[in-house]
């Protein structure tokens, strides 16, 4: 399986934008880009994913680069109740293929 | 949206003891489903693929004795944590996806053995 690297923790001031990385230099071609993040002591809860071009909904946007070997979760308007470990995982295309975790982001909001 | 039921959301159970978590897709048909656990600060482990028909796929290291699962029709997978121990003490969580899209999740459930 394809790894992802995350920074282990960060900081962000309510209503201000996020932007969490993940690097993925051995991303290959089939691999979905996908986000998650999990709440203490709930399950995870999807966010976004893509493949090559940069994705767009109600919780956030994700960029994607052009050689695919990074992308960066972008929150608008960070608040409180995004507190959350967020995860970047690579998957193959299919509903069969497993999700594996990697360590996450923290991400800590201030008020 | 897709969801994920899961249940129960907490058990405290006796060592030696057996116990069983079920995991319902309500809305959509689930072929495949996944078993993970998660201990305190650790990210999730994959622990088992869950096949509709057919036995589970279990990762490297997780005992298919110990944990048993059965996915006995498209909307249902079960895991049994047989005689459970201390060690078993664990957030189990399941997940089923759709196609391409992002998988979802149950809400957990937190094993106590005592």
């Amino acid at each position: 399986d394809a790894k992802t690297t995350q920074p282990n923790s960060m900081e962000s001031n309510e209503e201000e934008p996020v932007h969490l990385p993940c690097n993925h230099s051995t991303i290959s071609g089939t691999d979905y880009i996908h986000w998650y993040r999990q709440l203490p002591s709930q399950g995870p809860e999807y966010v976004i994913h893509g493949l090559t071009s940069n994705v767009n909904n109600r919780m956030a946007s994700l960029a994607i680069a052009e050689d695919r070997k990074s992308s960066t979760l972008i929150l608008h308007r960070a608040t409180l109740r995004d507190a959350a470990v967020y995860y970047c995982i690579l998957r193959s295309g299919g509903a069969t293929n497993k999700l594996i975790f990697g360590t996450g982001t923290l991400l800590a909001v201030q008020p | 949206g897709a969801v994920v039921s899961q249940h129960p959301s907490r058990v405290i159970c006796k060592s030696g003891t057996s116990v069983k978590i079920e995991c319902r897709s309500l809305d959509f048909q689930a072929t495949t489903m996944f078993w993970y656990r998660q201990f305190p600060k650790q990210s999730l482990m994959l622990m088992a693929t869950s096949n509709e028909g057919s036995k589970a796929t279990y990762e490297q290291g997780v005992e298919k004795d110990k944990f048993l699962i059965n996915h006995a029709s498209l909307t249902l997978s079960t895991l049994t944590v047989t005689s459970a121990h201390p060690e078993d003490s664990s957030f189990y969580i399941c997940s089923a996806g759709q196609g391409s899209s992002g998988y979802t999740f149950g809400s957990g459930t937190r094993l106590t053995v005592v």
